[in-house]
């Protein structure tokens, strides 16, 4: 069963750290996306590529977060430095020709 | 844009029928997603409908009209495993990013 892999599942993180998560996704798919979720906010879409190459990025911070895809199995979202605010479920999925896959999540807890 | 409106929560019995509406408004449409998602996990592909009409699926089926911007989710036979949250969601752009509304928490009781 393909799968989406995101790590950490959980990160608790004091103010002004780095974090950074990490997804890796179906092999085969092109294109992959970061969103953010939180109660007030819903699923925000923070940044997506494809074919490795970023497309968009506008729902992102530009201050403090960072995506990259160094290469085709692994796509990161770095933050620097974390605050109490980013405290959030962050979701990676891929999307090939059949769809749109989740990974499990990476909730960050920043104190 | 986009615009994505659902009902925030719904409240429905068990083996009953549910229904969850979801409009929407964009520049240009290329199909309408339902994903699933249960507390603390992450969402699961449901239904895709990118013609006009009903989708069966089992217990669940998707409605949609294009004319009216307008998708409805139908839950039959309800059971305590679907209090979950149900998001609508549609591509926009030209590389289909998936932009999500808000969700509805529907919370099924014996």
């Amino acid at each position: 069963d393909a799968r989406v892999t995101q790590t950490p599942r959980h990160k608790v993180t004091e103010m002004g750290q780095e974090v950074t998560m990490r997804c890796q996704p179906i092999l085969g798919h092109n294109t992959v996306f970061w969103y953010r979720q939180t109660m007030m906010q819903g699923l925000e879409l923070l940044a997506y590529f494809r074919n490795r190459a970023p497309l968009d990025d506008s729902g992102m911070p530009k201050d403090r977060f960072s995506a990259e895809m160094p290469d085709a199995t692994l796509a990161t979202l770095k933050i620097q430095p974390s605050e109490p605010r980013d405290s959030a479920v962050y979701f990676c999925a891929s999307s090939g020709l059949y769809g749109y896959t989740f990974g499990s999540g990476t909730r960050l807890t920043v104190v | 844009g986009q615009n994505i409106d659902q009902p925030t929560e719904m409240t429905a019995t068990e083996g009953a029928i549910v229904q969850i509406n979801c409009t929407y408004q964009t520049s240009g449409f290329n199909g309408l997603f339902w994903y699933q998602q249960h507390a603390g996990e992450a969402p699961t592909f449901l239904s895709y409908n990118v013609l006009d009409g009903l989708e069966e699926k089992g217990r669940f089926s998707s409605f949609l009209s294009r004319s009216k911007g307008y998708s409805y989710l139908l839950l039959k036979e309800l059971q305590m495993k679907d209090s979950a949250s149900y998001l609508c969601a549609v591509p926009s752009g030209g590389y289909n990013k998936l932009i999500f509304g808000a969700g509805t928490r529907l919370a099924v009781h014996p």
